[in-house]
């Protein structure tokens, strides 16, 4: 049960477009279509905004987008808003009723 | 609306147990799994395990599996979380989250435990 690969930290400008990767392997990410991105402000509980890859909660904009190709998915922010600086971490079932978390990546908007 | 409330912060000294509550409402109780996410100071979140409401099933993460328990109490709609031989880097922000198709919809507020001599 390895965590999933993120990178520590992302930016970008307002406006501009942010992808965030995560990594896992067969067991996990590659092997099952249940990968969720959660955001989370500081101090505040985390938040889900994307579930089975690409799917978006309602009332998540769609600014925010999933992806997934062999063992690595993807977030994608599009269109930078200043709120949307955060850390966001990816997570994935994992296979026997279990789940795996991303490290996290702190995203900055410049 | 869906609703889980957690127990307060706590302090404890290392070797002791912890159990923290999270009590849920707004949704049918048994229909959804209830896992437990720890957050230590400045770092990620970690998976610690899940319970099945309906039959009370739990999975446990293999780092957690000799030290940690999970029970319900249906006639509260109550999850409990218990953890023992705490040690210091025990210290965190423990979170329960209601799982819907492997994605956790919805989170209580957070239980701070310190483990501290």
């Amino acid at each position: 049960q390895s965590a999933l690969t993120q990178p520590p930290s992302a930016s970008g400008s307002p406006g501009q477009s942010v992808t965030i990767s995560c990594t896992g392997t067969s067991s996990d990410v590659g092997g099952y279509n249940y990968v969720s991105w959660y955001q989370q402000h500081p101090g505040k509980a985390p938040k889900l905004i994307i579930f089975e890859v690409s799917k978006r909660p309602s009332g998540v904009p769609d600014r925010f987008s999933g992806s997934k190709s062999g063992n690595t998915a993807s977030l994608t922010v599009s269109g930078l808003q200043a709120e949307d600086e955060a850390d966001y971490y990816c997570s994935s079932y994992a296979g026997s009723n279990t789940l795996v978390f991303g490290g996290g990546t702190k995203l900055t908007v410049l | 609306q869906v609703q889980l409330v957690q127990s307060g912060a706590e302090v404890k000294k290392p070797g002791a147990s912890v159990r923290i509550s999270c009590k849920a409402s707004g949704y049918t109780f048994i229909s959804y799994y209830i896992q437990w996410v720890r957050q230590a100071p400045g770092r990620g979140l970690e998976w610690m395990g899940i319970i099945n409401p309906g039959g009370g099933f739990t999975t446990f993460a293999q780092k957690f599996q000799d030290r940690v328990a999970m029970t319900r109490d249906t006639s509260t709609t109550t999850i409990y979380m218990e953890l023992n031989s705490l040690r210091s880097d025990d210290t965190a922000m423990y979170y329960c989250a209601k799982v819907n198709g492997w994605s956790a919809d919805s989170w209580g507020q957070g239980t701070l435990i310190s483990v501290s001599s």
